[in-house]
């Protein structure tokens, strides 16, 4: 299995609170992405990182920032939380050798807010 | 824009029967498409892979999916299915020109598996 650690797992909270939520990689691999999973939507990108410093918008990314100081994490936040951001957020890697390398996930975290 | 379209919400099928889970995708050019299982509580297990070359892909776990560029098919297929197969299955797309650019899944088929 690919050596990302999503953390927390579960967490509950409350509408205007701020979020936060780590991806960390044993990889080494370049590319990082955010996506939420949500009933009859599938899996939709929030943000990714192509490098250190390094990210950009995906399609559903009103809302969310990000942030990745380091290779090894990618952030995900959440400034003021709402009840639409109810979700299970998932982070992938990619290595950075080729455009025709997989995603790898991990094993997601449930975000409720109340 | 890319989209990916997976006809079926829901397919049961019975244990030890053949199993072809269908996807369409919309795409300019050759496009990477991909197969991922998920379990319950689990994240995305990668199944099977298409870049080029050969279009019928063999995968884990029995599966294998044929790449069909006149119908903009990728469907998923297994001989014989197993209890342990009933997950969620989703078909995904990529930008095959080599950039930073994430998935673009399909909604998902759930399978059923009836003993």
């Amino acid at each position: 299995d690919a050596g990302i650690t999503q953390s927390p797992r579960h967490k509950v909270t409350e509408t205007g609170t701020p979020v936060t939520l780590r991806c960390h990689q044993t990889e080494n691999h370049r590319y990082m992405y955010w996506y939420r999973q949500d009933p009859g939507h599938g899996l939709r990108l929030i943000h990714y990182s192509y490098g250190v410093k390094d990210t950009d918008k995906g399609e559903v990314s009103d809302g969310y920032s990000v942030s990745r100081s380091k290779t090894e994490d990618f952030l995900l936040t959440l400034e003021s939380a709402t009840s639409s951001q109810t979700s299970v957020y998932f982070c992938a890697i990619r290595e950075s050798t080729g455009g025709n390398q997989p995603q790898h996930f991990g094993d997601g975290t449930r975000l409720s807010i109340l | 824009a890319q989209s990916v379209t997976q006809p079926d919400i829901h397919i049961t099928v019975s244990e030890g029967a053949s199993l072809e889970l269908r996807c369409n995708y919309s795409y300019g050019a050759t496009p990477y498409l991909f197969w991922y299982v998920q379990s319950p509580g689990q994240g995305l297990q990668l199944l099977l892979k298409y870049f080029s070359g050969d279009t019928l892909v063999q995968g884990i776990k029995g599966f294998e999916a044929e790449f069909k560029r006149s119908q903009s098919s990728f469907n998923l297929r297994k001989p014989s299915v197993h209890w342990s197969d009933a997950a969620e299955y989703f078909c995904a797309v990529c930008h095959s020109g080599g950039g930073a650019d994430g998935l673009t899944f399909g909604k998902g088929t759930h399978l059923i598996i009836q003993p």
